[in-house]
């Protein structure tokens, strides 16, 4: 059981808009910056968002992050099949003192 | 050029200790907001971060296994090292290393961002007799 919740899949077709959410709880999302991974199959997971909306160089404005409250969220503008793969949040857990990670979601596009 | 690439045993038997080898390159283990993760994946499953140590000997530990762990860094070599005591087969993973970066807010005086922005590709790790 993740201290994260993300929904276990979403599904989009080319063009539209998907997005993931990402829960948790004061001690975690609603008092730390959120960051966002990729990882495609058979591969190590790659960062895409951090500090809740901030894109690393390279990764395409298609991908978007926001923040509000103790929920976060994942946007992939015009999804493409190359980005079929698994998307993890994560983030720093206070209370806990350790990085937390979301259960992932699977992104399928149809 | 930033690279992190991780070695250990293949198969490792119950009760054993398993000791994974994070070498790195491209950046330095002297740098106060730069660490480095160790994350794992058992197959088919979410990704579980397991510790990190950044430059002051800071260490954090998953509070599930922080008994079981033990994370260690040789600035010299560019190397961190993890050892996990008594493994059992739900130990069987990929286990990553991932450079990990934080920030300081002056306002709250919490590290308040935390991110793995480089991972090497991972080793996988099978607990078996």
């Amino acid at each position: 059981q993740s201290v994260l919740t993300q929904p276990p899949s979403v599904s989009a077709a080319p063009g539209q808009k998907v997005t993931i959410s990402c829960s948790g709880s004061s001690s975690n999302i609603g008092s730390n910056y959120v960051s966002w991974y990729q990882q495609l199959p058979g591969t190590a997971p790659k960062l895409l968002i951090y500090d809740n909306h901030k894109r690393p160089s390279g990764i395409p404005d298609r991908f978007s992050g926001s923040k509000f409250g103790t929920s976060a969220t994942l946007g992939i503008t015009g999804p493409q099949t190359g980005d079929e793969a698994d998307y993890y949040c994560a983030t720093w857990d206070r209370s806990l003192s350790v990085v937390v990670f979301g259960g992932g979601t699977k992104l399928t596009v149809l | 050029q930033v690279t992190l690439k991780e070695s250990g045993p293949v198969l490792v038997k119950p009760t054993e200790t398993l000791t994974l080898t994070c070498t790195v390159s491209g950046f330095s283990l002297s740098n106060s907001r730069m660490g480095v993760s160790w994350i794992r994946q058992p197959p088919g499953k979410a990704l579980e971060w397991l510790a990190h140590i950044f430059l002051n000997e800071e260490k954090s530990y998953s509070t599930s296994l922080k008994s079981r762990l033990t994370i260690s860094r040789d600035t010299s070599k560019g190397q961190v090292v993890l050892t996990m005591t008594n493994v059992d087969p739900s130990d069987t993973a990929t286990y990553y290393c991932a450079r990990i970066l934080r920030d300081y807010d002056v306002l709250t005086g919490y590290y308040n961002t935390y991110y793995f922005d480089y991972w090497g590709q991972g080793t996988l790790v099978t607990v078996s007799s």
